[in-house]
């Protein structure tokens, strides 16, 4: 919900990096995760973060972590048509994650 | 099966009908979660089981929402005398004992007339 913000939209070309930004206000979070939906799919687990990591990086992905400014972002290489898609920051609330609204990344070729 | 499974996936129904959506988990995952994904919103967490028990049931929009867990597997969810607002895609979540990482399944499209 409102915990977690990203943007709607991020409209890239292809070969270029796509930038997904999020930002979440509750700091006490363990693990911090991107998931990915395709079109018609369920979730997939991209990537996740400790939080008392800065960076994780994992092939073309790269995920920054700015504790101090609560701050989280996914960062994809050579992004390819393949990776249109919506992307969803979340951070773990105990029990249950808690997801942003999702942003979708448009690639044009 | 090698991940989450739904069923059925995708359901149309009329106003005031009541809907059963089936999860099966993971095997040996203990953790089952539900959300709830409406269109071009985020997903909206409904309820989590540890084993059979669910510790807390408050995500859950109304009173014609509940769900069950037998066996420590599968799970139901049933939503009573549907409404068109309940028009979502369910999603089914699995995690395994001592980890927080969630598995989804594929949903179930729920479209109620």
């Amino acid at each position: 919900g409102e915990d977690v913000e990203q943007s709607l939209f991020l409209s890239v070309r292809e070969g270029d990096s796509s930038v997904i930004n999020c930002t979440y206000t509750d700091s006490s979070s363990t693990y911090l995760y991107w998931y990915k939906q395709e079109p018609g799919a369920g979730l997939q687990l991209l990537t996740y973060i400790f939080s008392n990591m800065d960076m994780k990086q994992d092939q073309r992905l790269t995920v920054l972590l700015n504790k101090k400014d609560k701050h989280l972002s996914l960062r994809i290489a050579d992004t390819q048509t393949g990776d249109s898609a919506i992307y969803f920051c979340a951070r773990d609330g105990g029990f249950k994650t808690i997801f942003g609204a999702g942003t979708r990344l448009f690639v044009k070729a | 099966g090698a991940g989450v499974s739904q069923s059925p996936s995708n359901k149309v129904t009329e106003k005031g009908k009541d809907v059963e959506l089936r999860c099966d988990p993971i095997s040996g995952h203990t953790a089952l979660y539900w959300y709830r994904q409406s269109l071009g919103q985020g997903l909206e967490f409904l309820i989590y089981f540890q084993g059979n028990s669910a510790p807390d049931k408050s995500g859950l929009p109304s009173d014609r929402f509940s769900a069950e867990r037998t066996g420590g597997s599968v799970s139901t969810l049933t939503i009573q005398r549907t409404q068109q607002e309940d028009s979502a895609v369910y999603l089914c979540a699995s995690s395994p004992p001592g980890s927080e990482t969630q598995y989804f399944g594929p949903g179930t499209r729920l479209l109620v007339l």
